[in-house]
């Protein structure tokens, strides 16, 4: 099992859907990361959470410590969010990352 | 610079060949991570570096691949006699803080090993 969990692995929607992408993790980390990679295959950090609840524009992420949980939602989704979205949290000195979401939003 | 570089953005080589990946971090970040993704596969953790120093190289696959940081700034990841398996994206990412802080990341160099 690997330590850090994503679901699902592929998500299909329309133009304007809610989305949830989840991710569990099975260790103690100290911070938890959302990334965005596009095709090209260039790597933005979205959130980095160690607790509570982030929003940016159209994107909020929530982390659960106690349940080692983070979901990551996108509103009024868009053909321009298809991505790849990948969690990853902090183990000490490294990030250990997850399988990544692959997100398709369709005109 | 304003985010982090990576070059080349592009490698093709021989296998058995040796090959230099060169990251620059945005200036004034301490900390600087080497990962590696593999066609279809999650990113995998290489080495970090604190300063000029790597706590942490327990990522590096094997002795063929080796890693420097210079000035604070500059580092080079190095692969001696490359391999087909050896083909993957090598992003590199800093942060201004110790590992907890937020990573910003490079757009990867795509080495291809032929």
């Amino acid at each position: 099992k690997n330590e850090v969990e994503q679901s699902p692995q592929n998500l299909t929607a329309q133009e304007g859907e809610f989305i949830t992408i989840n991710c569990s993790y099975s260790v103690g980390i100290s911070a938890l990361h959302w990334l965005q990679q596009h095709p090209g295959g260039g790597i933005v950090s979205l959130f980095m959470l160690s607790s509570g609840k982030k929003k940016h524009g159209r994107l909020i992420a929530t982390i659960n410590i106690q349940e080692k949980h983070s979901s990551l939602h996108i509103t009024a989704s868009h053909p321009r969010d298809s991505a790849v979205y990948i969690c990853a949290v902090y183990r000490g000195q490294k990030l250990v990352f997850g399988q990544g979401t692959r997100l398709t939003i369709n005109p | 610079g304003a985010g982090v570089s990576q070059s080349p953005s592009n490698k093709v080589t021989e296998k058995g060949k040796d090959v230099e990946l060169r990251c620059d971090p945005i200036s004034g970040h301490t900390a600087l991570y080497w990962y590696r993704q593999r066609l279809g596969q999650g990113l995998e953790f290489l080495i970090y570096f604190q300063g000029n120093s790597a706590p942490d190289k327990s990522g590096l696959p094997s002795d063929r691949f080796s890693a420097e940081r210079t000035g604070e700034s500059v580092s080079t990841l190095t692969i001696q006699r490359t391999q087909q398996e050896d083909s993957a994206v090598y992003l590199c990412a800093s942060s201004l803080g110790p590992p907890g802080t937020e990573a910003f990341f490079g757009q990867g160099t795509r080495l291809t090993v032929v």
